[in-house]
Formats: C-alpha cells, sequence, structure tokens
C-alpha cells in the first residue's frame, strides 16, 4: 500500500533562513504528490501540486523518483509561513488521497 | 464562495454515546473524504465516496464506525459507541473527481468522548 512519511514533527528556522521540509513516498509508480497546509485557525489548504510546477508564496518542490522524495523547500523562510505542513499522495488521477503525518514549522523572528 | 461545512464545530460527549458528524460538499463535487487528525497520527483517511458509492473505508473501525451519503448534499459520519480514543478532529473534504483535483476542506468537528 502506498505510504507518505515526513520525517519531522517539528522544525523550527530563523526568519529569512532557507527551509526544507521533508517528504518520502512508498509507491512503485507515477503518483500525483501534493502540499496542504494549515495556517493557526484556518482551514488545510492545497499549497502546491507536482503537475503545475508552480512556485507558491515562494515554495517549491522537486518531484524525485530516484528517492521517492518530493521535498517542500523556499529560499528566504517569513513569519507568516509558520504553519502546519502535509505532504499527500493520489496513486491515480481518481484515486483517494493520504496524507503524511504532517511537519509543524516555525519562523523564529 | 463555495466551501465545505462541517456540523457540530465541537462536540463533547460521554463514552458510549452516539456521535454523528455531518459534512455538505460542495455542489459538484463528485468525490467526499472523511478524515481523522489527531497529534500521533497525523491526518488518517477513513472513507471516501465517489458519486455517493463508498469506494475504500478501510481505515475505519467497522465495528463502532460508519459513513454514508444519503444524497449529493449530505455525507455523515457515524460513531457508536464512542470511546475516549476516539477524540480526535474529524475533516471533510470534497474534491471534483479526487486524485489530482485539489481537495476542499471543511473546519473540522473537534470531538471530545470523556
Amino acid at each position: 500500500a502506498q505510504r507518505v512519511t515526513q520525517p519531522e514533527k517539528l522544525l523550527s528556522v530563523f526568519k529569512g533562513a532557507p527551509v526544507e521540509l521533508k517528504c518520502n513516498y512508498s509507491y512503485s509508480g507515477s503518483p500525483e504528490l501534493f502540499w496542504y497546509v494549515q495556517y493557526s485557525r484556518q482551514r488545510l489548504q492545497l499549497l502546491l501540486r507536482h503537475i503545475s510546477r508552480e512556485s507558491i508564496k515562494g515554495f517549491t518542490a522537486d518531484l524525485n523518483k530516484g528517492e521517492t522524495s518530493f521535498h517542500l523547500k523556499k529560499p528566504f523562510a517569513q513569519e507568516e509561513d509558520s504553519a502546519m505542513y502535509y505532504c499527500a499522495l493520489a496513486k491515480t488521477s481518481y484515486d483517494k488521497v493520504i496524507f503524511g503525518p504532517g511537519t509543524s514549522l516555525s519562523v523564529i523572528p | 464562495d463555495a466551501r465545505v461545512t462541517q456540523t457540530p464545530r465541537h462536540k463533547v460527549t460521554e463514552m458510549g454515546q452516539e456521535v454523528t458528524m455531518r459534512c455538505q460538499p460542495i455542489l459538484g463535487h463528485n468525490t467526499v473524504f472523511w478524515y481523522r487528525q489527531t497529534m500521533m497520527q497525523g491526518l488518517e483517511l477513513l472513507a471516501y465516496f465517489r458519486n455517493r458509492a463508498p469506494l475504500d473505508d478501510s481505515g475505519m473501525p467497522k465495528d463502532r464506525f460508519s459513513a454514508e451519503m444519503p444524497d449529493a448534499t449530505l455525507a455523515t459520519l457515524k460513531i457508536q459507541p464512542s470511546e475516549p480514543r476516539d477524540s480526535a478532529v474529524y475533516f471533510c473534504a470534497s474534491a471534483l473527481r479526487g486524485g489530482d483535483t485539489e481537495a476542499f476542506f471543511g473546519q473540522g468537528t473537534r470531538l471530545t468522548v470523556v
């Protein structure tokens, strides 16, 4: 069965420092991959998906099929980036979406 | 602004009581997910539906949990009897078709079983 792991439960970085949130998945095919974010007192919402290859709020994520990873990166963290980040996977365009355990990012002023 | 609506937002109940959580998906979305969020497990998929038909409920404890979609505008998640370990935030999400389409989440139901 497919699985998503996020090795860090908590991650703290200083404002202006680079940030990388790790995501690894176990699935032999070509999955659909996403990053969702939950800001304090807000709904969980889509941040970005690998098929669109876009940068949202300065974040990017690259799919590495060899390492089965989809790490989220931002060169300069901002205080407003503090939130809970979830990596998610779907096997096919019409399949269920499963989530990793999440990483809580704290950006220190 | 179309949104997924969940009720109630908070529920405190005694062990052994029945709990029903409701979700109104976004009109036109044919896929509905139920997730449970805990500190230890993160977001666990409990069940999902397409066109009101259950496709996968393998993540749900079958003896006490049940999920249904009586019609296209309502999804329900029931726990009977509830136990303290069921305390969590339960999220409903809907999507145009699942998979590669964005899942829109409700605000969640925070359940506390005492």
